[in-house]
């Protein structure tokens, strides 16, 4: 049972640039999250996504980036027109949803990450 | 105000020593409780979780919540090189699936032989 894949795993581009970061879950999971690790600090949640919807994007700046987790295919990040400050490590984690109750905990299992280095 | 404190480290202990990590958290909304272990250039693995003040143990590990006083923890017995990481406390709010993590800053551990 293959865990989260991500990739690239590292990617490079010139500021202005667009980077693509995409994610697949684990199988038979149906939540998507997106956190972004910056040097010597802890992760920070950007979005969650279920398939085809957004459910909370508080994390997210509010320009030139942007998620989406369409029916069929992986998650992608997109980051238009990246600045020197976007890199960062870039972490895609998924769950089963099975939190539909209150008091049920979701377990997420995170990929490997997308090192974007911004020249 | 951060909402989750962590103390960064870096800790350096001997093989076999008891390790002690820490966190503080300020909203008394979170509900779970998580320690991850993330080994350098690698994503972050669940080590354990808790809802509960008390203790919950699991081999080598345990890991304590205090929700009176807003303190988490986390005890590694015996310690080994191969425990040798940043450790991740995180935690969660979980209201009708609300799940994104809030996680501290990491504490980065070495252990040595």
């Amino acid at each position: 049972n293959a865990g989260v894949m991500q990739n690239p795993r590292h990617l490079v581009r010139r500021r202005g640039q667009e980077a693509r970061l995409r994610c697949s879950p684990m199988k038979g999971h149906s939540h998507v999250y997106w956190y972004r690790q910056l040097p010597e600090e802890g992760l920070k949640f950007m979005v969650y996504l279920q398939k085809e919807n957004i459910i909370d994007e508080s994390g997210m700046p509010k320009e030139r980036f942007s998620a989406e987790f369409p029916k069929e295919g992986p998650s992608i990040l997109r980051i238009q027109q990246v600045v020197r400050g976007d890199s960062a490590a870039y972490f895609c984690a998924s769950s089963p949803g099975t939190s539909g109750s209150l008091g049920i905990h979701d377990e997420q299992f995170f990929g490997p990450g997308t090192r974007l280095t911004v020249l | 105000q951060k909402e989750v404190e962590q103390d960064p480290g870096p800790l350096s202990v001997p093989e076999g020593a008891i390790v002690s990590l820490n966190c503080t958290y300020s909203n008394s909304a979170f509900q779970y409780f998580m320690w991850y272990r993330q080994y350098s250039r690698k994503g972050p693995e669940l080590l354990m979780y808790t809802y509960s003040s008390g203790n919950k143990e699991d081999g080598r590990f345990t890991a304590q919540v205090d929700k009176s006083s807003k303190y988490i923890s986390l005890f590694i017995r015996d310690s080994q090189p191969s425990d040798s990481a940043t450790y991740l406390c995180a935690m969660s709010i979980s209201n009708f699936g609300n799940e994104k993590l809030t996680f501290g800053t990491g504490t980065r551990l070495t252990i040595i032989p």
